[in-house]
């Protein structure tokens, strides 16, 4: 069955855009969580949603938000971007238990 | 607060045993123990996950340690495929898996060495 996919899956803006990133869970997955990866920190849990629900949310500003629709298909927003903001933003899906199915990522670079 | 730790980095020769350790001494008693792998240039992938006995699946094995305070992944023969960086991961279980925040932390790097 078709994996998680993420698009774009490299993208460049400058400081002060927003940008969107999307993702399509595996077929049947309910639950959706972001995480944002950079050298320094390693990956960093950003939010989760569940049936449409954010069920969770980690330590990021609220220039990050997200959402998910009906179909499960979820996107995030970052405004206002930043240089700092530069990183590989996952997404990994699951039916609602243990596994994590995670995409190939989306690879921002903010100038 | 990655709640794990794992050393920075491990080499292992190829068709070797490795044993990759995690400490999680501030564990709960309900929490479970993952391990995720992040191959180069991919998202991470599922290992494997327990949460007292030892587990094993057609990737690897889980070693827990009888008090939970610490575990071992184990790769039986260690492939040049098998390079990449290890995450070991205290959360919830099956059940309630998306209900917390995840914490990957930095992992450990394996090398595998021909």
């Amino acid at each position: 069955k078709a994996g998680v996919t993420q698009t774009p899956r490299y993208l460049i803006k400058t400081r002060g855009q927003q940008v969107t990133l999307s993702c399509s869970p595996i077929s049947g997955h309910r639950s959706v969580s972001w995480y944002q990866q950079t050298p320094g920190q390693g990956l960093q849990f950003l939010f989760e949603y569940f049936s449409e629900t954010q069920r969770n949310k980690g330590n990021f500003p609220g220039r990050f938000s997200g959402r998910q629709f009906s179909n499960s298909r979820s996107e995030m927003n970052v405004s206002t971007l930043e240089l700092g903001d530069s990183a590989l933003y996952l997404c990994a899906s699951s039916w609602d238990t243990g596994e994590l199915f995670f995409g190939e990522g989306s690879r921002l670079t903010v100038l | 607060d990655a709640k794990t730790t794992q050393p920075n980095s491990m080499e292992s020769n190829e068709e070797e045993p490795v044993h990759l350790p995690c400490n999680h001494s501030t564990i709960s008693g309900t929490d479970y123990i993952h391990w995720y792998r992040q191959l180069p240039s991919q998202g991470p992938e599922y290992v494997i996950h327990g949460l007292t006995s030892n587990v094993n699946n057609r990737m690897a094995s889980l070693a827990i340690a009888e008090d939970r305070k610490s575990s071992t992944l184990i790769l039986h023969r260690a492939t040049l495929r098998d390079a990449a960086v290890y995450y070991c991961i205290r959360g919830p279980g099956a059940s309630n898996f998306g209900n917390e925040k995840l914490t990957f932390g930095t992992g450990t790097r394996l090398t595998i060495i021909p």
